[in-house]
């Protein structure tokens, strides 16, 4: 079965860190693209970052520029995100996305991991 | 930025019925957009991609299709299970920009 798993997502202090991870299964992760979307409560989808199958592109959304880093481990088939310096605005739910080799939009989603930023 | 206006907010509707959804680009994306159904508490899910071509096993009262930089994602006839909320998004330049979605509730 073709899945996608986050985890590591929690209660955190204004400031602090979390790294959240996507493990992936079912695929050859190393051939996509990956992605991290967001969704705060109540609202719609926020692309956050991207990185290439090779690691040798990652891009980010302006609002987590300097404060988020996209990394993956091709060989455990993990996706990472370490988010520093939190903010409230950052509290959401943080979907772990596959770029589809042929189709370029997103064709599979994990379910999601919970970050609250609050004090 | 590329700003994908999405429309209507929210709509009500029955079983059977067809409805459509808009996504209108700030600036020319080509064929590069693409539809999700999103139900609640669940990850969104692919429809459509490149305008107009349904996801493998998607069912075929969904349709997409592109007039100018107005993209629209049609559903034939209205089922139980389509009651959810739909994303437009263009992925033509980063960042990949969503639509802020239109929930499809019942009448």
């Amino acid at each position: 079965e073709v899945l996608l798993v986050e985890s590591g997502g929690g209660l955190v202090q204004p400031g602090g860190s979390l790294r959240l991870s996507c493990a992936a299964s079912g695929f050859t992760f190393s051939n996509h693209w990956m992605h991290w979307v967001r969704q705060a409560p109540g609202k719609g989808l926020v692309w956050v970052s991207l990185i290439s199958s090779g690691e040798s592109s990652t891009r980010y959304a302006d609002s987590v520029k300097g404060r988020f880093t996209i990394s993956r481990d091709n060989a455990k088939n993990t996706l990472f995100l370490q988010m520093n310096s939190l903010r409230a605005e950052d509290t959401a739910v943080y979907y772990c996305a596959r770029e589809g080799t042929g189709t370029l939009a997103f064709d599979m989603w994990g379910q999601g991991t919970m970050v609250t930023v609050s004090s | 930025d590329i700003q994908m206006t999405q429309s209507p907010s929210s709509l009500s509707a029955s079983v059977g019925d067809r409805v459509s959804i808009t996504c209108r680009a700030s600036q020319g994306i080509g064929n590069s957009l693409a539809w999700y159904q999103q139900r609640p508490g669940k990850g969104p899910e692919l429809l459509v991609y490149a305008t107009s071509r349904l996801e493998s096993g998607v069912p075929s009262r969904f349709s997409g299709s592109e007039s100018g930089t107005d993209y629209t994602l049609t559903i034939s006839s209205l089922q139980p299970e389509d009651f959810a909320t739909y994303y437009c998004q263009q992925y033509y330049a980063s960042p990949r920009t969503f639509g802020l979605g239109t929930k499809v509730e019942v009448k």
